[in-house]
């Protein structure tokens, strides 16, 4: 079973807002990571967060974490029609192992 | 510095045919993952392959069975497909020994049982 969970599984803006992806998970965790996959190729990796950090930055890209909650989000800033794609998070366990996908956002950005 | 490569593109099957899926991974890198991944779901894994042995196993039955070269390279093999395999195959690679590490996944294989 798939312990990461984004919310919402579908979102749709206009070129040049905010997008936020929210990922909740069940057990304890290493470390959390956020991939891109466009038209259901390879995915993409985006940032990783320890389970020791709060937020971390790249580029146009935020992600906090909050392991009280056990959640994550993923916030694209100015967002680009070449940002529709499917986001998913994968969290890996204590060992650092064990990478578990939640089922995904597909993300439509309008131009 | 070349990424994962994963052979074929797509791959078309009939019931009960066995099937071998070839990745190698990302320069440098030693672990291999394989991941199973439905349409409008994100990936399963499958198992995962270091120093040419099966190091973890997902929830998957025993008609999946790799293989590790000692170039890293993996091979997944399905036997006796199922309709209910038909799906796109990750490969991704890492290296092992860190706390923390990134996967580096493959473009896939896309394969349809019929």
């Amino acid at each position: 079973s798939q312990q990461g969970e984004e919310d919402p599984q579908a979102l749709s803006i206009q070129e040049g807002e905010n997008a936020t992806m929210n990922c909740s998970y069940k057990t304890s965790i290493n470390n959390l990571q956020w991939y891109r996959q466009n038209s259901g190729r390879g995915l993409v990796h985006l940032i990783l967060i320890r389970s020791n950090e709060r937020e971390k930055h790249s580029g146009r890209l935020r992600v906090t974490l909050d392991t009280s909650k056990k959640s994550s989000s993923l916030l694209i800033t100015a967002s680009r029609a070449a940002d529709t794609a499917s986001y998913f998070c994968a969290t890996a366990d204590n060992y650092g192992q064990n990478f578990v996908f939640g089922p995904g956002t597909r993300l439509s950005v309008l131009p | 510095d070349a990424g994962v490569t994963q052979s074929p593109t797509h791959l078309i099957k009939t019931r009960g045919q066995q099937v071998t899926l070839r990745c190698s991974p990302k320069s440098g890198h030693d672990t291999v993952s394989w991941y199973q991944q439905a349409l409008g779901q994100g990936p399963q894994f499958i198992f995962q392959y270091y120093e040419e042995e099966e190091r973890q196993r997902g929830n998957f039955p025993d008609r999946f069975s790799g293989h590790q070269f000692p170039n890293y390279s993996s091979e997944l093999n399905v036997n006796a497909l199922l309709l209910g395999d038909s799906a796109l195959y990750l490969c991704a690679s890492s290296l092992s020994g860190r706390a923390v590490y990134e996967q580096y996944f493959g473009p896939g294989t896309r394969l349809t049982v019929t």
